[in-house]
């Protein structure tokens, strides 16, 4: 069965170093794996995905991640950190032999930027 | 301007009522889809749709009902079956393909009394 994981609750870093926000997967065939993120009282909103190609993906805000094959991974970074990236960051799988194009997330990773 | 609405953003509801949430979206999207989120669970899907008159079960959809009348609009029933209905309810839509992210509405609100 897909699963997300992200393993953890929150993340803090300081205003302007680099940050971290880590996601696992499991699928069956080939994935297609997606980044949100949500602000407070808010819908999510799309940052980056992988579908093939290049390992390291750009998306917006000046977040980026790297898919992983062998670790199963798609870990989100940003070079350096705002106070405005504080908000709840969700990692979302797509299981590409799967033709309802459900999507599976993780249970969301709290990020606090301190200034 | 392109995007899903929901509508309203809070709703109260007594016990043993049914109250229908809207979500209409206006990017000609094929494929629609409803989620509930409670906190420190992510999202879980209650419906989907990837076409008009048509939809299916998603992980948690005891409880709710929907209807796909029209291509636009995906309306969701919490009925009084659900129960534990409070939560933070978000609608989506996407092309009907697998590569395209989904868009999602700002997002409703419920909470019963």
């Amino acid at each position: 069965a897909q699963s997300v994981a992200q393993p953890e609750d929150q993340v803090n870093v300081a205003e302007g170093n680099p940050l971290t926000v880590k996601c696992t997967y499991s699928v069956s065939g080939n994935p297609y794996l997606f980044w949100y993120v949500q602000y407070p009282n808010r819908g999510l909103q799309f940052l980056l995905k992988y579908i093939t190609g290049d390992n390291l993906v750009k998306g917006s805000y000046g977040f980026e991640a790297e898919f992983n094959k062998s670790q199963t991974s798609f870990h989100l970074k940003k070079p350096s950190a705002l106070v405005s990236d504080s908000a709840l960051y969700f990692c979302a799988v797509r299981d590409i032999p799967d033709s309802s194009y459900k999507l599976i997330f993780g249970s969301g990773t709290r990020l606090l930027v301190r200034p | 301007d392109g995007g899903i609405t929901q509508s309203p953003k809070y709703l109260f509801r007594k016990e043993g009522q049914n109250v229908t949430l809207s979500c209409e979206q206006n990017l000609n999207h094929d494929a629609m889809y409803w989620y509930r989120q409670d906190p420190g669970q992510g999202l879980r899907l209650i419906y989907y749709s990837q076409i008009v008159n048509d939809f299916q079960k998603g992980d948690i959809a005891e409880g709710y009902s929907v209807s796909r009348e029209k291509k636009e609009s995906f309306p969701l029933t919490v009925t009084s079956a659900q129960k534990n209905p409070t939560a933070f309810y978000l609608c989506a839509s996407s092309i009907r393909s697998g590569v395209d992210e989904q868009f999602f509405g700002p997002g409703t609100r419920l909470t019963v009394l």
